[in-house]
């Protein structure tokens, strides 16, 4: 069955650190993933999706950025992180089609 | 406007009760419909997807109309386990990409 991992499940950074949160998806091949965020009390926004390796769209503008280095790897990068990147982030993937995503336990960011 | 539009509650029921909610959204185009479950700090889950002939799984109703774009989420014989925040989730465009309504907070009391 496919699983997907997401970590880590909690991160405090200051302000100006840099950023990495890693994705990955086991059980399938050639999956869609997808990073979103959800700040507290608010509906989630898609940041970024990949169709396949080295194929990244953006949806919003950002500090953040994104990578797929690998098939079945998703990860979300920032060089300098903003008070304002606080908040729930989540990696999710389907297969092809209209199915639905699945989503990994989340990170949850806390910036100081 | 909102792409998918919905009460953000919250609904306070009792156990045993049966609670209804709504959800628009506004591309007539979308293809795929589904209603997610988020519990407290944690991910969504998929609950069900929606199929325009409506369905159902267990205590829960799903139905689509598609001519007012318009999905509801029923269940029925409401537990304390039922209790958190009910996604309504639309896919806009080819290519997996889902669009998420705001969600709706459901509390069920004992």
């Amino acid at each position: 069955s496919q699983t997907i991992h997401q970590w880590p499940a909690t991160l405090v950074q200051p302000v100006g650190s840099p950023l990495s949160l890693e994705c990955t998806v086991e059980g399938t091949s050639n999956p869609n993933l997808y990073w979103y965020r959800q700040a507290a009390g608010r509906g989630l926004q898609l940041l970024f999706y990949s169709v396949g390796i080295g194929q990244i769209s953006s949806e919003v503008p950002q500090n953040l950025s994104a990578s797929r280095p690998q098939d079945r790897q998703f990860i979300l990068s920032s060089k300098k992180l903003l008070l304002s990147d606080s908040g729930f982030y989540l990696c999710a993937w389907t297969g092809q089609g209209n199915q639905p995503q699945h989503f990994g336990d989340g990170t949850r960011l806390s910036i100081l | 406007r909102k792409e998918v539009e919905q009460d953000p509650g919250p609904f306070n029921v009792p156990e045993g009760a049966t609670v209804a909610f709504n959800c628009t959204y506004s591309n007539s185009a979308s293809q795929s419909f589904f209603w997610y479950r988020q519990d407290c700090r944690k991910e969504p889950k998929l609950l069900m997807s929606v199929y325009s002939s409506g369905n159902e799984d267990g205590r829960f109703t799903a139905q689509l109309n598609r001519a007012s774009q318009y999905i509801s989420l029923l269940i029925r014989d409401s537990k304390l386990s039922d209790s958190a925040t009910y996604l309504c989730v639309v896919s806009q465009r080819a290519g997996n990409m889902l669009t998420f309504g705001g969600g709706t907070r459901l509390m069920v009391k004992p």
